[in-house]
């Protein structure tokens, strides 16, 4: 979705280094998501923000910390870079449709980061 | 159907016939369901969602089946082509302090074959 873009797309690292992935909106959604993709594993969630002051701990976030410049700007930084880190990272975002009793939101995915730590 | 593994689940269908794609879900509290497309090299795509206050969804060529029953989800396509070819997620929604959290599955390969 060309409203959420990603930087970098692609980074080979070493181990140690420390690495910041970006993500950037353009859709105006409070909140934004960190997700990993490793083969066979689906998606899962590292952390995930609701609004600028909300951080939250996603099911993998040890290894991980996030910072939300903005509402539209959500980073994503491993402070040393190993290797069974190497995956490729998703930020998504998403707004809240209210309707009845539930409450449900759509997330909008960017392009991927693919990253490999040697 | 999806399953927790290291190899992904594989439909291979010919082009025309109809898919079905199945997911398993864990959480009974979950209330809403969506159903998302990934082709290669990009990240996920919205398909089609359903509400647990639903059992059936219809879209353009796409209906969602939900089975509350057996925690059971499923994707249908309709005269399968092969630009459906992609790997398909389900995704359960469960409200958690603030706002929703999507548990994903580990995604069904679907493979057209002409």
């Amino acid at each position: 979705d060309a409203d959420v873009t990603q930087t970098p797309r692609n980074r080979i690292t070493k181990t140690g280094k420390r690495i910041m992935l970006e993500c950037s909106q353009t859709k105006g959604h409070d909140r934004m998501y960190w997700y990993r993709q490793d083969p066979g594993l689906g998606l899962r969630l590292i952390y995930y923000s609701f609004d600028v002051k909300d951080i939250n701990k996603g099911e993998i976030s040890d290894g991980y910390s996030v910072s939300r410049q903005a509402q539209a700007k959500f980073s994503l930084s491993l402070e040393s870079a190993i290797p069974n880190q190497t995956a490729l990272y998703f930020c998504a975002t998403s707004d809240l449709t209210t309707s009845g009793l539930s409450s449900y939101n759509e997330q909008f995915f960017g392009p991927g980061t693919r990253l490999t730590v040697l | 159907g999806e399953s927790v593994g290291l190899h992904l689940p594989t439909l291979s269908v010919q082009e025309g016939d109809n898919s079905i794609i199945n997911c398993a879900y864990s959480n009974s509290a979950s209330d809403y369901f969506i159903w998302y497309k990934q082709e290669s090299g990009k990240g996920p795509q919205f398909i089609i969602d359903i509400r647990s206050n639903m059992d059936k969804r219809q879209g353009q060529r796409v209906t969602v089946l939900l089975n509350k029953t057996v925690k059971h989800l499923s994707l249908q396509i309709a005269a399968t082509q092969p630009g459906d070819s992609a790997v398909y997620f389900c995704a359960e929604s469960t409200f958690t302090g603030g706002g929703n959290k999507l548990t994903f599955g580990t995604g069904t390969q679907l493979k057209v074959e002409l």
